[in-house]
């Protein structure tokens, strides 16, 4: 089974400095993985997704994350935080062969950005 | 155009009582997904549809969740015979087919089981 670990239950950056938002995943395969936003009272916006070409994936609003196989990470990153870019965020691993379709989320990541 | 539209938006009900939340695709998507989100439980699969059928119906969480869809369009998501741990975000999403293609969520209905 596959499972994902957001590392930080909530993190607090200024605008204009770096977002570092991170996530290990556990799989026996080799997994796509996803992040998806989800800013108050909406829904799940997808962000990125990683389906094993470019290790490197860029997303919209500037976001981009890495697959580092050796580490089992796939963390998220933006240059420059916005205050728009506070929500909550989900690092989200689909299951394998006839159950891709079934998504298993982290527990989410609450950004906050401050002026 | 339009993306996933879910209604009600929000709903308040009494235990017991009976509830049907709806879901509206995006219009050619013939996948179709609902997910629970509640603050002790994150996020939780609840069931899939390709088409009209449910090939896994694998996450409801009791006999009382039924779940149907017609057209290959609208899905009712209903709840018997509600209980206060019903309450919760219920969401929707679509996909262009199953497997691993970009699931698109809908905002959600709030549901509250007095």
């Amino acid at each position: 089974a596959q499972s994902v670990t957001q590392l930080d239950s909530h993190v607090s950056v200024s605008e204009g400095t770096p977002v570092l938002l991170r996530c290990n995943y556990s799989s026996s395969y080799s997994p796509s993985l996803f992040w998806y936003v989800q800013h108050p009272n909406k829904g799940l916006q997808l962000l990125l997704k990683y389906t094993s070409a470019a290790t490197l994936v860029k997303g919209i609003n500037g976001f981009e994350a890495e697959f580092k196989k050796s580490e089992t990470s796939f963390h998220l990153t933006k240059p420059s935080a916005h205050m728009s870019d506070a929500a909550e965020y989900f690092c989200v691993v689909s299951s394998s062969g006839g159950s891709n379709y079934k998504l298993t989320f982290g527990k989410g990541t609450l950004l906050t950005v401050n002026p | 155009g339009a993306g996933v539209s879910q209604s009600p938006s929000n709903k308040v009900t009494e235990k017991g009582k009976d509830v049907e939340l709806r879901c509206d695709p995006i219009s050619g998507h013939t996948a179709l997904y609902w997910y629970r989100q509640s603050l002790g439980q994150g996020l939780e699969f609840l069931i899939y549809f390709q088409g009209n059928s449910a090939p896994d119906k694998s996450g409801l969480p009791s006999d009382r969740f039924s779940a149907e869809r017609t057209g290959g369009s609208v899905s009712t998501l209903t709840i018997q015979r509600t209980q206060q741990e019903d309450s919760a975000v219920y969401l929707c999403a679509s996909s262009a087919q199953g497997g691993n293609q970009p699931q698109h969520f809908g905002d959600g209905t709030r549901l509250s089981i007095l």
